[in-house]
């Protein structure tokens, strides 16, 4: 059974910075690309980021290029979002999802983890 | 970047109904590769999304026979046939086929 478990969110200042991590099994970690997708609240869903499966390609948003970084550990299992400089803006839901074989959508999301950003 | 406009924003429905959910892009979603990028997700309350339909038209794993897709270029709808309890919640559509992938804002599915 796949499963994605993220971790890492909370409340954070403005300005200041936080890490996710998304603890993936079930299946070949190495074999995917996967992806972060936010979800501001009760708003709609809004790709952030993706990355390739071997780390070598990452993708970003406008919103986000040169404040976020997303990585992968695959001896780990684990994907990351380092999120720098941070706004309110940035206040969402954080799902973490594995890209279909396609590479163009999603097939398996995580629980997803609240990010605050406010003073 | 590429608007995708659902419509209704929300509708009621009887179990055992059908109702559809119209999606239309900004642009036409035929990739150079031949392939259109449209999916349609769907998010019950307090879960995150589960992808519902590929590429237009194709079922994900496990999806009943009772949700369909159709249409091409700018122009998509999703059906949904004998409606039970929960299929309840916010069908999205998404495109991938243009950069940065882009979701519709949804359409909540409520029991009438």
């Amino acid at each position: 059974e796949v499963q994605l478990v993220e971790s890492g969110g909370g409340l954070v200042q403005p300005g200041r910075s936080l890490k996710l991590s998304c603890a993936a099994s079930g299946f070949t970690f190495s074999n995917y690309g996967m992806a972060w997708v936010c979800q501001a609240p009760t708003k709609g869903l809004e790709w952030v980021a993706s990355i390739s499966t071997g780390g070598g390609n990452t993708y970003y948003r406008d919103s986000v290029k040169g404040r976020f970084t997303i990585s992968r550990d695959n001896a780990k299992n684990t994907l990351y979002l380092q999120m720098d400089s941070l706004r309110s803006e940035d206040t969402a839901t954080y799902y973490c999802a594995r890209h279909y074989y396609d590479g163009y959508s999603f097939d398996y999301w995580g629980q997803g983890v609240m990010v605050t950003v406010s003073s | 970047d590429v608007v995708m406009t659902q419509t209704p924003v929300s509708l009621s429905v009887s179990l055992g109904g059908q109702t559809s959910i119209s999606c239309r892009s900004s642009q036409s979603l035929v990739h150079s590769d031949g392939n259109t990028y449209l999916y349609w997700y769907l998010q019950k309350p307090g879960q995150s999304p589960q992808l519902l339909i590929y590429k237009v038209s194709n079922r994900f794993s496990g999806v009943p026979d009772r949700f369909s897709g159709s249409g091409s270029g700018t122009d998509f709808t999703l059906k949904i046939s004998r409606v039970e309890p929960e299929d309840l919640g916010v069908y999205y559509c998404y495109q991938g086929t243009h950069y940065p992938p882009t979701f519709g804002a949804g359409t909540k599915l409520e029991l009438k």
